[in-house]
């Protein structure tokens, strides 16, 4: 059975904290994805790495960083936590091209409030 | 505008009705569609897929797409209780293209 896993499940930081938030996946997948979502808004991608240390920006990178060390783990980083980062924030992981790039398995989201 | 647009609903129906959901799009380029259900405090899952236009049967599910017309629905026959989850949209333009765009999700209860 495929299994992204994120390290919290709710998360509760003060503005201006650094904050890292991990995704583990068990499946090998070549890409992963970091994704927002807002009520209204659906989700939205932030970052995406299709390799090991090879990133690209998404579609609302700003105020947020990313660092995939090895194949299974892909981390994403706030520099310094602001009360509009509060969201839902969801891990991906997609296989190679084709169908398998667009099939995406998500980890279950880790709630994150910042105060 | 948003590129997919998705009514947020929410949808309640009762059990064994047909729920309908559908998303509107504006880029002319997107060719893959996708239907992810997302149950409560759960990541989303993908329910299915499709290539350009035509219909896509998978037991209870159908997904719909008419590309002339910017439209996509899925239907959902017999609803079950279990059925109780939101629905997302999701559209890309090529199989190798990784970004996938989203709309906003309709929330759907189907009651006992």
């Amino acid at each position: 059975d495929v299994k992204v896993t994120q390290s919290s499940r709710y998360l509760v930081k003060r503005t201006g904290e650094k904050v890292f938030l991990e995704c583990v996946q068990d499946m090998d997948h070549e890409n992963m994805f970091w994704y927002r979502q807002d009520p209204g808004l659906g989700l939205r991608l932030i970052y995406f790495s299709y390799d090991v240390k090879m990133k690209e920006k998404g579609d609302i990178p700003e105020g947020y960083s990313v660092s995939r060390e090895k194949k299974e783990r892909f981390s994403l980083i706030l520099e310094s936590a602001s009360t509009n980062q509060t969201s839902m924030y969801l891990c991906a992981s997609s296989l190679g091209v084709g169908r398998g790039l667009n099939e995406q398995f998500f980890g279950p989201g880790t709630r994150l409030t910042v105060l | 505008q948003k590129e997919v647009e998705q009514d947020p609903g929410p949808l309640s129906v009762p059990e064994g009705a047909i729920v309908s959901l559908n998303c509107t799009y504006s880029n002319s380029a997107f060719q893959y569609f996708m239907w992810y259900r997302q149950y409560s405090r759960k990541g989303p899952e993908l329910l299915m897929y499709t290539y350009s236009s035509g219909n896509k049967e998978d037991g209870r599910f159908t997904a719909q797409v008419d590309k002339s017309s910017k439209y996509i629905s899925l239907f959902i026959r017999d609803s079950q209780p279990s059925d109780s989850a939101t629905y997302l949209c999701a559209m890309s333009a090529g199989s190798n293209d990784y970004k996938l765009s989203f709309g906003a999700g309709t929330t759907v209860t189907v009651r006992a």
